[in-house]
């Protein structure tokens, strides 16, 4: 399968602990994407990357949270002194952008469903 | 798994039959338009794309309809299949010069068999 993929697809921590969770785009997808999902609601975004480069952050992307893509390949998303709001699914996805005046369709992965006890 | 969907707006169809969603979406700057497909414990499938210098476009049993005028879209499912139940969100962009997606309420699809 060449999909996007992300790991852990579940991740159960205590309030105040840090984690982290890895997503591997489709190969050769130049732009990678974080979505948070809570339930009954849609995707939300987070950030994304173009290369390595962070190009564009969301107002829900607090102090607590940091994003990496330090190769252009995969990226890590790290949540220090997680809350118990922080519970979510955390989706990734990429594309093949070709430039201004192309279509950028995303690609989800599976997400990583995150429990704060 | 994840439960997706909880209190979201229900089309029950029988199977067969043909399915219409309908999304309004926010921006009418918004030149790119896609629809996803979510099933419990899933990440989104993308199912089909519209640009907004288009009003239709089809796909293998599905076709995607596009109202500038009163910004809505819509998504037919021809010949609906019990493996088309799930949620579906239609998802903007391009209004602010941003790549993000903007996805609206969903819409959970049951096919009965």
């Amino acid at each position: 399968d060449t999909g996007v993929s992300q790991n852990p697809r579940h991740k159960i921590t205590k309030r105040g602990q840090n984690v982290t969770f890895r997503c591997d785009p489709i190969s050769e997808h130049n732009r990678l994407y974080w979505y948070r999902q809570t339930l009954g609601q849609g995707p939300e975004f987070l950030t994304y990357f173009q290369n390595e480069a962070q190009l564009e952050k969301s107002r829900l992307l607090s102090d607590r949270f940091s994003a990496e893509r330090p190769k252009g390949s995969f990226s890590t998303l790290e949540i220090q002194r997680t809350e118990q709001g922080d519970s979510a699914m955390y989706l990734c996805a990429s594309s093949l952008w070709a430039g201004k005046g192309h279509t950028d369709t995303q690609y989800f992965g599976p997400g990583t469903r995150l429990t704060v006890l | 798994g994840e439960s997706v969907g909880l209190h979201l707006p229900t089309l029950s169809v029988q199977g067969g039959d043909n399915s219409i969603i309908n999304c309004a979406y926010s921006n009418s700057a918004s030149d790119y338009f896609i629809w996803y497909k979510q099933e419990s414990g899933k990440g989104p499938q993308f199912i089909i794309d519209i640009r907004s210098n288009m009003d239709k476009r089809q796909g293998q049993r599905v076709t995607v309809l596009l109202n500038k005028t009163v910004k809505h879209l819509s998504l037919q499912i021809a010949a609906t299949q019990p493996g088309d139940s799930a949620v579906y969100f239609c998802a903007e962009m391009g209004a602010d010069s941003s790549y993000k997606l903007i996805f609206g309420s969903g819409t959970r699809l049951l096919v009965r068999p």
